[in-house]
């Protein structure tokens, strides 16, 4: 069965670094998603992305933050200079196009932690 | 604004008792989109269920049933005889698609279920 899948799987990083967080969506999905998931917390929306472009973003994906499709599997997070409150769960999901609410279905995660 | 309410934070329970899960959500829209995912110990997100606003119909699969009922808003989640293996965090989720978007998903604060032998 087709599945999301992410890289690293645990990333440790000094407050102020880049870190890239790495997905590869399911194959025929068009809907690429990130979320957090602070320790303990729920789970947050950050961004979308739909035909190489962003089509929704929350207050919390500010300009720390970028994504990108550099080919055509990968989907990637960037935070470019990382806080202590970046530490997170950070889960990447997609969904297949349709009329809307499409399941999402999420990748293991990445464990960021900033020191 | 939405906004999806799990008032329960723990529950415990003893192995092949059941147990619900409450879920209340609050959106001014038509259309919406209700889920619930589980995320075991181990900390990935499963997803169990996708129900559409237009669909009140019960489901069952399995141990586990759904009740969606819009006159209260709420979307339960009903384990029976319940296992030690569905001890996890439940997180229900609310989905509003617009102006061609899909929606993000809104979520719950989970539920977190321990299932005691």
């Amino acid at each position: 069965e087709p599945e999301v899948t992410q890289t690293p799987s645990h990333q440790v990083t000094q407050m102020g670094q880049e870190v890239i967080l790495r997905c590869v969506p399911i194959s025929n999905h068009l809907y690429f998603y990130w979320y957090r998931q602070i320790l303990g917390q729920k789970v947050e929306f950050l961004v979308s992305f739909y035909n190489n472009e962003i089509s929704e973003k929350s207050e919390i994906f500010d300009d720390q933050f970028s994504v990108e499709r550099p080919d055509g599997s990968n989907f990637t997070l960037k935070i470019r200079s990382t806080k202590l409150e970046d530490s997170a769960m950070y889960f990447c999901a997609s969904s297949s196009g349709g009329v809307g609410g499409e399941t999402q279905y999420f990748g293991p995660g990445t464990r960021l932690l900033v020191l | 604004a939405q906004k999806v309410t799990q008032a329960q934070t723990e529950i415990s329970v003893v192995e092949k008792e059941d147990v619900t899960l409450d879920c209340v959500y609050e959106t001014r829209d038509t259309t919406y989109y209700l889920f619930w995912y589980k995320q075991p110990p181990s900390g990935e997100l499963v997803f169990l269920i996708r129900r559409n606003s237009f669909d009140e119909q019960n489901e069952i699969s399995g141990r586990y049933s759904w009740n969606f009922q819009k006159s209260t808003s709420s979307f339960n989640f009903t384990i029976t005889a319940s296992q030690v293996v569905d001890s996890a965090v439940y997180f229900c989720a609310l989905s509003v698609p617009y102006g061609g978007s899909q929606g993000n998903l809104i979520f719950g604060k989970g539920t977190k279920l321990s299932v005691k032998p």
